[in-house]
């Protein structure tokens, strides 16, 4: 069975940093590429990173660029969100996604709440 | 950015009709659009990958037409599992921008 379980939301001040985490089982984790996309709350999907299989190249959205750093252990089966410079609308639901041109896996997000 | 625009909006429709979905992108994304279905409080869903292809496991009653800029998805029978959110995705470009989605409601 595939697994996505992302790890690390909550609560933080503005300014703040956090770092999500995203476990992958039931696949061949080093074969996808993997990418982060939001959900603020009752608003659409937002995509926000992704990083290739191999993790050497990496794609931002502008709204996190300079921001945020996507990374990924494929030793571990785990890919990595680090969010610095927290801001109130960085608050949602954060998926992390594996996929390939044909296979497409989520898991069931990780809400971070961006509040003083 | 390429910027999808979904319309409608809202489809207000019973079980057992047809259901059709617009997405428009701003410029070509060729055939590099998926469709995602997404229930309250659920992960999104892949359904359609390259415009036209039906995602592993996805009933035949889901199909996707387009390419260039104008794309459709058409849900043949509407089951009562079908009444969700839809969200196109372009697959072309980056950043890999996201439609506002297309809520089919059940009339």
């Amino acid at each position: 069975e595939v697994l996505l379980l992302e790890s690390g939301g909550g609560l933080v001040q503005p300014g703040g940093s956090l770092r999500l985490s995203c476990a992958a089982s039931g696949f061949t984790f080093s074969s996808y590429a993997m990418s982060w996309v939001r959900q603020a709350p009752g608003k659409g999907l937002e995509w926000v990173s992704a990083i290739t299989t191999s993790g050497d190249i990496t794609f931002y959205a502008d709204s996190v660029k300079g921001r945020f750093t996507i990374s990924r252990d494929n030793s571990k089966d785990t890919l990595y969100l680090q969010m610095n410079s927290l801001r109130a609308e960085d608050t949602a639901v954060y998926y992390c996604r594996g996929y390939t041109s044909t296979r497409d896996y989520w898991g069931q997000g990780t809400l971070v709440t961006v509040s003083s | 950015e390429i910027v999808l625009t979904q319309s409608p909006a809202t489809l207000s429709l019973s079980p057992g009709e047809r259901a059709t979905l617009s997405c428009r992108a701003s410029q070509s994304v060729s055939s590099h659009l998926a469709w995602y279905q997404q229930k309250p409080g659920q992960a999104p869903r892949l359904l359609i990958y390259d415009a036209s292809d039906r995602a592993t496991g996805i009933p035949a009653r889901f199909s996707g037409s387009g390419s260039g800029t104008d794309f459709t998805l058409t849900i043949s029978s509407l089951e009562p599992e079908d009444f969700a959110v839809y969200y196109c995705q372009q697959r072309s470009n980056w950043p890999k921008t996201f439609g506002q989605g297309t809520k089919v409601e059940m009339k």
